[in-house]
């Protein structure tokens, strides 16, 4: 079945320091890909998204690429925040038979040190 | 922008006892869902509901679980006899047509401790 597998965390960064969180995938044909942020105490919410390969998603400072010849929709800033601290998850829009569900990684905890 | 509302936020309840978690969807989406998250575990799909009915469950929705849209807006989550490892966050989440490249919107969640 369809599979997201991410970077494994927790991660610890600096405040500025770049960030890359590596998620990729395993599904059958190109399923629409997302990430979604959990900040604490809070729900889901999405981050950015891709529909199709090469589209890039970007929302706050982040982005990730849809690369469909690595099977990879790797998560980047250029320079977090204190505020970024977070779980972060990847997550693939699974359709089998006309049912759709999200799939989604084991998320990655980011902490952000001032 | 349109809310999933999920209630209650936190729910304690006694090992053995029934719980009800209820979601009011965003009104013009036609595809719903639970999904759960183990504390500090990944978010593991639990069912989809369409058309008034089940359209996938996971093997984690055992006959303990059952869900229902009982009057076109709320949808609900029981567990009929919940045991200490159904302790986690509960998120609804709900979809509209053709939102293939839309994306899910999820409720803030239900946290339900059994104890």
């Amino acid at each position: 079945g369809d599979s997201v597998t991410q970077m494994e965390g927790p991660v610890t960064l600096s405040e500025e320091a770049f960030l890359t969180i590596n998620c990729t995938y395993t599904a059958t044909g190109y399923p629409s890909l997302f990430w979604y942020v959990q900040y604490p105490g809070e729900g889901l919410q999405l981050l950015l998204k891709a529909t199709k390969a090469d589209d890039k998603g970007s929302n706050k400072g982040f982005e990730a690429t849809y690369r469909k010849e690595t099977t990879s929709f790797h998560l980047e800033k250029g320079s977090v925040q204190v505020s970024d601290s977070a779980v972060y998850f990847c997550a693939l829009l699974s359709i089998i038979q006309g049912a759709q569900k999200l799939v989604f990684g084991q998320g990655t905890r980011l902490t952000i040190n001032p | 922008e349109p809310e999933v509302t999920q209630t209650p936020s936190h729910q304690v309840t006694q090992m053995g006892q029934e719980v009800i978690l209820r979601c009011v969807p965003i009104s013009n989406h036609l595809y719903f869902y639970w999904y759960r998250q183990i504390l500090g575990q990944k978010v593991e799909f639990l069912v989809s509901f369409y058309n008034n009915e089940i359209s996938e469950k996971s093997e984690i929705f055992d006959d303990q679980f059952s869900v229902e849209r009982p009057d076109g807006s709320n949808f609900t989550l029981k567990i009929r006899s919940t045991k200490l490892e159904d302790s986690a966050m509960y998120f609804c989440a709900s979809l509209s047509v053709g939102g293939r490249a839309e994306g899910y919107t999820f409720g803030s969640g239900t946290r339900l401790t059994v104890v």
